[in-house]
């Protein structure tokens, strides 16, 4: 079963205070990427990864910043963190070959912004 | 850019009834490949199937859906529900087969009763 872990799972932040939340997979996947689920939104791609030291934009980037510097960990960073940030985020990672086509998520973090 | 569209918010049903949830899409892609994911309470989202064949029916799990290029739908459908079935179910939209950067619906959220 594929694995992809996140941390944390809760975390509470100030405004205008730095988040960093970080996601491991053992799935030797080479696509990461980075959600965030809201009421009456859905999910939504904030970055994703096509590999180790490459980041791209998704369709809500604004505000946030990722890194990926291995294959196994892939990192969202809020600068300056606002309430709009409120939200669960989700990473989940996925083989681009096609021969595995399916997209596995961690378990969630859930981000407080006060 | 792409789109899908799920218009019911909430289905509520009673247990051994059939349940159809609506998905539709949007694309410039002439070979889109649709996705069901369905995420359970305090849970992540898994794949529950997919597909990219026209006019072909797709089953896992005692759901079903096809795939209708020509309407640009892609509805999920079950016979019989069960309390099980209660869950977030997400409706998506890739242009690969790796099932890669997907567009998610908003989601409809299912709640059977007894």
């Amino acid at each position: 079963e594929a694995a992809v872990t996140q941390s944390p799972r809760n975390k509470v932040a100030v405004t205008g205070g730095k988040v960093t939340l970080s996601c491991n997979q053992t799935n030797n996947h080479n696509n990461m990427y980075w959600y965030r689920q809201d009421t009456g939104h859905g999910l939504r791609l904030i970055h994703y990864s096509y590999g180790a030291g490459s980041t791209e934009k998704g369709d809500i980037p604004d505000g946030y910043k990722a890194s990926r510097p291995s294959q196994e960990n892939f990192s969202l960073i809020l600068e300056l963190a606002t309430p709009s940030q409120t939200s669960v985020y989700f990473c989940a990672s996925g083989d681009a070959t096609g021969l595995h086509d399916t997209q596995y998520f961690g378990p969630g973090t859930r981000l407080l912004v006060l | 850019g792409d789109s899908v569209t799920q218009t019911e918010g909430l289905v509520t049903l009673t247990e051994g009834l059939p349940v159809m949830l609506n998905c539709t899409y949007q694309t410039i892609y002439s070979n889109p490949f649709l996705f069901w994911y369905v995420q359970h309470l305090n849970e992540s989202p898994r794949l529950l199937l997919k597909s990219f064949t026209d006019n072909k029916r797709t089953e896992h799990q005692g759901f079903h859906a096809t795939l209708h290029k020509s309407s640009s739908s892609f509805h999920l459908q079950k016979s019989s529900a069960q309390l099980s079935d209660s869950a977030l179910y997400y409706c998506a939209l890739s242009e690969d087969f790796a099932g890669n950067k997907l567009t998610f619906g908003i989601g409809t959220r299912v709640l059977v009763r007894p």
